[in-house]
């Protein structure tokens, strides 16, 4: 069984472009979170989506965004980079709420 | 806002010492679980503990909830250069659908052969 899968798995940006992160869960899983790791603040949580809508949402500016399509692929899209979005973007599938979480190895995302 | 301290942030020791994680919060979750994560992967998890008071054993591994569900320990003996990376505990929040992990910082262990 194949598992989580995000691409691109490096990315360089520049401060005030947009960027968009796909995520491919597990087959059968319909729950994609999104997580931000940085040194400083640890694993934050992003959002959650289950069969296409936005269930759960943690403590981020609008700039961060997300869909979950059909086949429960997820984007996540962050407009105007800052700096301080230089982070690993990791993405998680699970069958639903409560059930383990199955991480990809995450999009490295550097804002020059 | 649940909060998760770990301690200590960093630790290096010798292949065959013991050593001791901790996870520490306020607030009282509903379950709490143990990751791994090694450089350029994302965390996987280790063991998820339930009951207040319950211990958990994973080989050299054992892992430990606080009678309160508040807290939380990681004990490893006889620790191997393969356990070297970065441990997570993660409080869930469970309420119906809505369902939350809370990280904590992590604990950026090294062992040295």
């Amino acid at each position: 069984k194949a598992g989580v899968t995000q691409t691109p798995r490096y990315l360089i940006k520049t401060r005030g472009q947009q960027v968009t992160l796909s995520c491919s869960p597990i087959s059968g899983h319909r729950s994609v979170s999104w997580y931000q790791q940085t040194p400083g603040q640890g694993l934050q949580f992003l959002f959650e989506y289950f069969s296409e809508t936005q269930r759960n949402k943690g403590n981020f500016p609008g700039r961060f965004s997300g869909r979950q399509f059909s086949n429960s692929r997820s984007e996540m899209n962050v407009s105007t980079l800052e700096l301080g979005d230089s982070a690993l973007y990791l993405c998680a599938s699970s069958l639903g709420a409560g059930n383990e979480q199955f991480f990809g190895p995450g999009t490295r995302l550097t804002v020059l | 806002t649940q909060l998760l301290e770990q301690s200590p942030q960093f630790l290096s020791i010798q292949e065959g010492e013991n050593l001791t994680v901790y996870c520490n919060s306020s607030s009282v979750f509903s379950s709490l679980q143990w990751y791994r994560q090694e450089p350029g992967e994302g965390p996987v998890l280790l063991v998820t503990v339930v009951t207040g008071g319950e211990v958990k054993k994973l080989k050299r591994l054992t892992f430990q909830f606080g009678d309160a569900r508040k807290d939380s320990s990681l004990h490893i003996t006889a620790a191997q250069p393969g356990d070297t990376g970065l441990y997570l505990c993660a409080g869930a929040y469970s309420g119906g659908s809505n369902y939350k992990l809370t990280f904590g910082k992590g604990t950026l262990l090294t062992v040295n052969p």
